[in-house]
């Protein structure tokens, strides 16, 4: 596709069960980061991928949360044992080489509701 | 303190206003700044992107950065309905760390 893809685009779930979430990036695109925005924090980096390594986890809130990419393409963010304070809209970006010189394209998102 | 500085807003103008949004920031080393616009239930659109202190012009859009103050502008001119949106300012060190940090944005609505 032309852009950023990810899916599912809305997940509601109860507290306690594990999420996967799920990025496609740009066709080509090396770099691929992860981002949370929720509404008292705004828009905060997750983690970062330079193919399928993450040389940058430091904006993982907990160790409930983890990322995976395989291929250098497909990325899958989980989420074990989601509470409530993890609703959020979970947004991914892809850059060319993540170099930051160059600018990073957002898909948009998924938005996890944790009953 | 937060590294990025927006204000909350919400901002109201009458369309063909010229609309000036910021934000200050408090890391010094931020060496690339961008402006996004992000739609309801949309990801953010990347605007404007520069790198170091001065100005960039595109269309009816301006962005400023002066980094000697560590502060950044958005100015939009003739603003129409179809610029309400939320804007958000973001910037990123050098080189390899190219992870952004965000304003908290700020809700524009351009009224007909």
């Amino acid at each position: 596709g032309a852009g950023v893809s990810q899916s599912p685009s809305n997940k509601v779930t109860e507290k306690g069960k594990d999420v996967e979430l799920r990025c496609d990036p740009i066709s080509g695109h090396t770099a691929l980061y992860w981002y949370r925005q929720s509404l008292g924090q705004g828009l905060e980096f997750l983690i970062y991928f330079q193919g399928n390594s993450a040389p940058d986890k430091s904006g993982l809130p907990s160790d409930r949360f983890s990322a995976e990419r395989t291929g250098g393409s497909v990325s899958t963010l989980t989420i074990q044992r989601t509470q409530q304070e993890d609703s959020a809209v979970y947004l991914c970006a892809s850059s060319l080489t993540g170099d930051s010189n160059q600018p990073q394209h957002f898909g948009d998102g998924t938005r996890l509701s944790i009953l | 303190q937060k590294e990025v500085e927006q204000d909350p807003g919400p901002l109201s103008v009458p369309e063909g206003a010229i609309v000036s949004l910021n934000c200050t920031y408090s890391n010094s080393a931020f060496q690339y700044f961008m402006w996004y616009r992000q739609y309801s239930r949309k990801g953010p659109e990347l605007l404007m992107y520069t790198y170091s202190s001065g100005n960039k012009e595109d269309g009816r859009f301006t962005a400023q950065v002066d980094k000697s103050s560590k502060y950044i502008s958005l100015f939009i001119r003739d603003s129409q309905p179809s610029d309400s949106a939320t804007y958000l300012c973001a910037m990123s060190l050098t080189g390899a760390n190219s992870k952004l940090t965000f304003g908290k944005g700020i809700t524009l609505s351009v009224r007909p």
